[in-house]
């Protein structure tokens, strides 16, 4: 079946590390692909997202490239800051026909260090 | 703009009993759906509510039911509470039709099933 498989963390970084995010999938179809991320204490919220091949979503200095080839949707971000300290989930949304199928990842959780 | 409010916030039952979730999406918005997050499973995917009908559904026993009213708004009910039932459940509007774009999610409300 469907299903989407992130690093398992968790992930310990310094203030301005470099910072990458493991997430592959597994799909019958053709999905969207999407980056969420869940503050302490707050729902979530979506990061960014990608709908079709060699897409790349970014926002707040992370990006994700969509790889069909690889079937991979990996989350970087340059130097990271104390901030980004949260759990960050991958998941995809896929259509079948006039519904649709929505899987997560088991999230990873982020804590970076002053 | 108000985001969207879950109430309660956090409850508490015993197995056997029912719980009903309450989910103001944001004003304008017209789908709802609904999210179950525990720390084994992760997140999963509740089912979905669109113009009051239930437009999708994730792989949940008929225990779960929902229902969404003429103003948005939009109940989950749990009916014979098990353990496992045990968990952060998320509410999220849409303003589109497409799932695709993006969903506001809610804090959450936490149940505690003894």
């Amino acid at each position: 079946g469907d299903s989407v498989t992130q690093m398992e963390g968790p992930v310990t970084l310094s203030e301005e590390a470099f910072l990458t995010i493991n997430c592959t999938y597994t799909a019958t179809g053709y999905p969207s692909l999407f980056w969420y991320v869940q503050y302490p204490g707050e729902g979530l919220q979506l990061l960014l997202k990608a709908t079709k091949a060699d897409d790349k979503g970014s926002n707040k200095g992370f990006e994700a490239t969509y790889r069909k080839e690889t079937t991979s949707f990996h989350l970087e971000k340059g130097s990271v800051q104390v901030s980004d300290s949260a759990v960050y989930f991958c998941a995809l949304i896929l259509r079948m026909g006039s519904n649709y199928k929505l899987t997560f990842g088991k999230g990873t959780l982020l804590t970076v260090n002053p | 703009k108000a985001g969207v409010t879950q109430t309660p916030r956090y409850l508490i039952k015993t197995r056997g009993q029912q719980v009903t979730l309450s989910c103001s999406p944001i004003s304008g918005h017209r789908s709802v759906s609904w999210y179950q997050q525990t720390p084994g499973q992760g997140l999963q995917f509740l089912f979905e509510y669109f113009s009051e009908t239930q437009r999708n559904k994730g792989n949940f026993p008929g225990r779960f039911s929902g229902r969404q009213f003429s103003n948005s708004r939009s109940e989950m009910n749990v009916s014979t509470l098990e353990l496992g039932d045990s968990a952060l459940y998320l509410c999220a509007s849409s303003a589109s039709t497409s799932i695709v774009d993006t969903q506001y999610f809610g804090p959450g409300t936490r149940l505690t099933v003894l």
